[in-house]
């Protein structure tokens, strides 16, 4: 199976401020890597996919990168309704397998 | 709208069996595979399983394989999740998601989540 780590596993920031989650794959998946934001209380939602590309409707200040085994993610400035856990999620092998999340927090 | 709604949970006693369904509405349900992830309390996320559009392929996680069989009826729209010899480790919020494109593609739709809780 594919072992999902990232970190780091919570973090606090002010509203304004740049936030940097990184993910690390076990082995190669290529760019197949998806971002989920989770609130409390509601499902998950898809915030990026294939690593880097938007899914529609999310907000610009949210980002990808990376391929192989080492992908990051970005909100440009943190938002008060950005808190929330994140997850990346690898679909190139299955069993598919998540990361174990890290919540985000405002200072 | 496309929505996903889930239902069938509760609590059920260890060893016994819970069928969860999940109505699809808004799409054309027979074009998508379609998963089953859940999250245990104060756990992250965890996929479950799969099936194609067309039924003819399903892939489990370990941790479920020879106990839950996924299953659905496109005439009627529903993805199902048949839970036997439950064990306290299932409890969880189960999750019905839609693969957007191929069977393991992003989850681009979810349910609003069931909750199963085995307890004796």
């Amino acid at each position: 199976d594919t072992q999902m780590t990232q970190s780091p596993s919570s973090l606090s920031a002010s509203v304004g401020d740049r936030v940097t989650i990184t993910c690390q794959a076990s082995q190669d998946i290529s760019n197949y890597l998806n971002w989920y934001q989770r609130k409390p209380g509601k499902a998950p939602k898809l915030l990026i996919y294939d690593a880097t590309n938007l899914e529609t409707g999310v907000p610009s200040r949210f980002s990808g990168s990376g391929s192989g085994t080492d992908f990051t993610f970005t909100i440009s400035s943190l938002q008060p309704e950005d808190i929330a856990t994140y997850y990346c999620q690898q679909y190139h092998t299955l069993p598919l397998t998540f990361g174990p999340g890290t919540k985000v927090d405002i200072k | 709208q496309v929505q996903l709604v889930e239902s069938g949970g509760g609590v059920v006693q260890p060893g016994r069996s819970l069928r969860l369904s999940c109505a699809a509405s808004g799409f054309t349900f027979s074009s998508y595979a379609m998963h089953w992830v859940r999250q245990a309390p104060g756990k992250g996320l965890e996929w479950v399983a799969v099936i194609s559009n067309d039924r003819t392929n399903t892939y489990y996680a370990d941790s479920v394989k020879g106990r839950f069989t996924i299953s659905r009826d496109n005439s009627k729209n529903t993805l199902y999740l048949q839970m036997n010899t439950l064990r306290a480790e299932d409890t969880a919020v189960y999750y019905c998601a839609r693969a957007d494109g191929g069977w393991t593609d992003a989850f681009d739709i979810w349910g609003q989540g069931t909750m199963v809780t085995v307890s004796s």
